[in-house]
């Protein structure tokens, strides 16, 4: 199975600043990478798909880069709800697979 | 607005099978396109794939699991149903259902999501 590997495993970030995610595959996942937002108690919730589109709802502040192995999670000003752990998930062959996920915490 | 609801025992003795039932509002568990699945997350830990179905009946299964896994779906109740068998403490997650865009796309609905904790 194709292994995600994100990085780093905790970001201390203020608010209002950028936080940087990082997600490597071990292999070619081509664009079939999404992210997703979790907090505490609640289930994950779909950020970003096929590498680059947003899902509905989500603010731009949030975009993604990257295709093939390489994949960054770019928040540009982060707010107060954005403080969370950042999953990343390839669906380009079964299983799917995560990441073992970021947690952005308040610095 | 589609909605998930997880259901089922919360405690599963160890040796026996887990037994969890979505059931989906707001939407048709038929359309076209979108496969149902099961993803599970230990305490503390990360998400990890079960399986997946079509409302045709076609599943995908994690092949970790494969032989203990069983995913089936009820149009007639718009429901879908994950069965584990011979569960050990390892099994002990929170099992989430959800929508799947594509086969084993992702997932843009999730249900609330349930503990199911094994033990005697």
């Amino acid at each position: 199975e194709i292994v995600m590997t994100q990085s780093p495993a905790t970001l201390s970030v203020s608010p209002g600043e950028r936080a940087t995610l990082s997600c490597r595959a071990s292999q070619s996942v081509s664009s079939s990478l999404a992210w997703y937002q979790q907090k505490p108690g609640q289930a994950p919730r779909l950020l970003i798909y096929d590498a680059s589109t947003r899902a509905t709802g989500i603010p731009a502040r949030f975009s993604c880069s990257g295709s093939g192995t390489e994949f960054t999670l770019t928040i540009s000003s982060l707010q107060s709800e954005d403080f969370a752990v950042y999953y990343c998930q390839q669906y380009n062959k079964w299983p799917q697979t995560f990441g073992q996920g970021t947690k952005v915490e308040i610095k | 607005q589609l909605q998930l609801q997880e259901s089922g025992p919360g405690l599963v003795k160890p040796s026996e099978t887990l037994s969890l039932t979505c059931t989906v509002f707001g939407g048709s568990i038929s359309s076209s396109g979108y496969y149902w699945g099961w993803i599970r997350q230990p305490p503390g830990k990360g998400l990890e794939s079960i399986g997946n179905v079509y409302y045709s009946g076609s599943v995908y299964y994690n092949p970790s699991l494969n032989r203990r896994v069983t995913i089936s779906v009820d149009t007639s109740k718009s429901q879908f149903s994950l069965k584990l068998s011979s569960v050990t403490a390892a099994d002990t997650a929170v099992y989430y259902c959800a929508r799947l865009y594509d086969s084993y796309g992702y997932s843009d609905y999730w249900g609330q999501g349930t503990l199911v904790t094994v033990s005697s």
